[in-house]
């Protein structure tokens, strides 16, 4: 079966510094991930994705994840906060067919100015 | 291009009333999946549809739940004798399917507001 635990419902960051969003997955095999944001009353935007390739995958607008199957994680991280970057982050695996993606209850992050 | 479109954006029903949300895919994806969002929670799977193959529709909370898809693009959601449950975002999502390489991009519409009275 697989599932997603993003670790924080909210994150709240100052503009500028770190940002860490976790999340642990469960999945029988090796699985896909993902990571989508979702602007308020925008629609949801693919940020990057991981298909076993490099286990640092880059993303837009400077995020990247990192896949780390011994910890079964795949967190996400952008070196320096930006205001536009205040939304809600889900990450999401996807089963072996990639038929199905089972989503994250999501991680709001607040960028304070 | 024109992404994925959905109608109506917002949708008050009364309890008990049915309701049919629709779906227009970006033209060329044989993957089409419904979604539902409620309050405070993540996404929830509902049905996946991919080109001519029966749907998986192992995520519809009951049986008032339904949806088809026409001629492999548009699609339209059903919800029969709507209960104040079902208030939530639904969301509806194409891809290109599944390929070698892994999970393709799913591409989000803006989703459908519905609120049940």
């Amino acid at each position: 079966a697989q599932s997603v635990t993003q670790l924080d419902s909210h994150v709240s960051v100052s503009e500028g510094t770190p940002v860490l969003l976790r999340c642990n997955y469960s999945s029988s095999y090796s699985p896909s991930l993902f990571w989508y944001v979702q602007h308020p009353n925008k629609g949801l935007q693919l940020l990057l994705k991981y298909t076993s390739a490099a286990t640092l995958v880059k993303g837009i607008n400077g995020f990247e994840a990192e896949f780390k199957k011994s910890e079964t994680s795949f967190h996400l991280t952008k070196p320096s906060a930006h205001m536009s970057d205040a939304a809600e982050y889900f990450c999401v695996v996807s089963d072996r067919s990639f038929n199905k993606f089972y989503f994250g209850s999501g991680t709001k992050l607040n960028v304070k100015p | 291009g024109a992404g994925v479109s959905q109608s109506p954006s917002n949708k008050v029903t009364e309890k008990g009333k049915d309701v049919e949300l629709r779906c227009d895919p970006i033209s060329g994806h044989t993957a089409l999946y419904w979604y539902r969002q409620s309050l405070g929670q993540g996404l929830e799977f509902l049905i996946y549809f991919q080109g001519n193959s029966a749907p998986d529709k192992s995520g519809l909370p009951s049986d008032r739940f339904s949806a088809e898809r026409t001629g492999g693009s548009v699609s339209t959601l059903t919800i029969q004798r709507t209960q104040q449950e079902d208030s939530a975002v639904y969301l509806c999502a194409s891809s290109l399917g599944p390929s070698l390489a892994g999970g393709s991009e799913q591409f989000f519409g803006p989703g459908t507001r519905l609120t049940v009275l």
